[in-house]
């Protein structure tokens, strides 16, 4: 069993729905949380990042995390279709001044206009 | 605001040749590390460097070298390249603290 799972989708909604992005994992020594966006051959940029339970709201963007049940989401209200790329969770721990960082392994998401 | 920069872009090398993935950052950060990203298998760690000096390897560590040469630059070897290593490969790197990594743009590599 993979850490953390992730939906790889291919998810499809049209522009200005609202998108739910999830993740489980099974490691409680997770401390913090991430989601990163991946555009189609960039890398991967940090988006959202959170250390506690509850919600983190950025814009358009909710951020999360129910430590109970290990599991975090990701919400995008309105939609756009710049919004469409690869998402991928991401849960990290603090080991001797290194942060080490363990990914979901993405959802392809894309916004039709 | 360079960030994290990762040479080649592209890269086509024939089954046995070696080369060298080239990786500088300008954030004065303390690790660095280097992925491979392949379809289905999502972003997985092949070695990194918590700080000047040192190297471990991660999950997928067969078949690479890396080289810390500073504090700026982390470089991937591939010393005889096989078709199992066509990739997409991302150098990061982190501050060491909890602020997450910052990525370079990837370097496409196919082994023919």
């Amino acid at each position: 069993q993979k850490e953390v799972e992730q939906d790889p989708g291919p998810l499809s909604v049209p522009e200005g729905a609202i998108v739910s992005l999830n993740c489980t994992y099974s490691n409680s020594a997770f401390q913090y949380f991430m989601w990163y966006r991946q555009y189609s051959r960039k890398g991967p940029e940090l988006l959202m990042y959170t250390y506690s339970s509850g919600n983190k709201e950025d814009g358009r963007f909710t951020a999360q995390v129910d430590k109970s049940s290990k599991y975090i989401s990701l919400f995008i209200r309105d939609s756009q279709p710049s919004d469409s790329a690869t998402y991928l969770c991401a849960m990290s721990v603090l080991d001797f001044g290194n942060e080490k960082l363990t990914f979901g392994t993405g959802t392809r998401l894309t916004i039709i206009p | 605001n360079a960030g994290v920069t990762q040479t080649p872009k592209f890269q086509v090398l024939k089954t046995g040749q070696s080369m060298t993935l080239q990786c500088a950052q300008d954030m004065n950060h303390n690790s660095m590390y280097w992925y491979r990203q392949d379809p289905g298998m999502g972003l997985r760690l092949i070695y990194y460097s918590a700080s000047e000096g040192t190297t471990d390897k991660g999950e997928v560590p067969n078949g690479y070298n890396v080289s810390r040469l500073n504090k700026r630059e982390f470089s991937l070897r591939l010393e005889s390249a096989a078709p199992s290593q066509t990739s997409v490969y991302f150098c990061a790197s982190s501050p060491g603290t909890a602020d997450g990594y910052t990525f370079g743009s990837g370097t496409r590599l196919t082994v023919v």
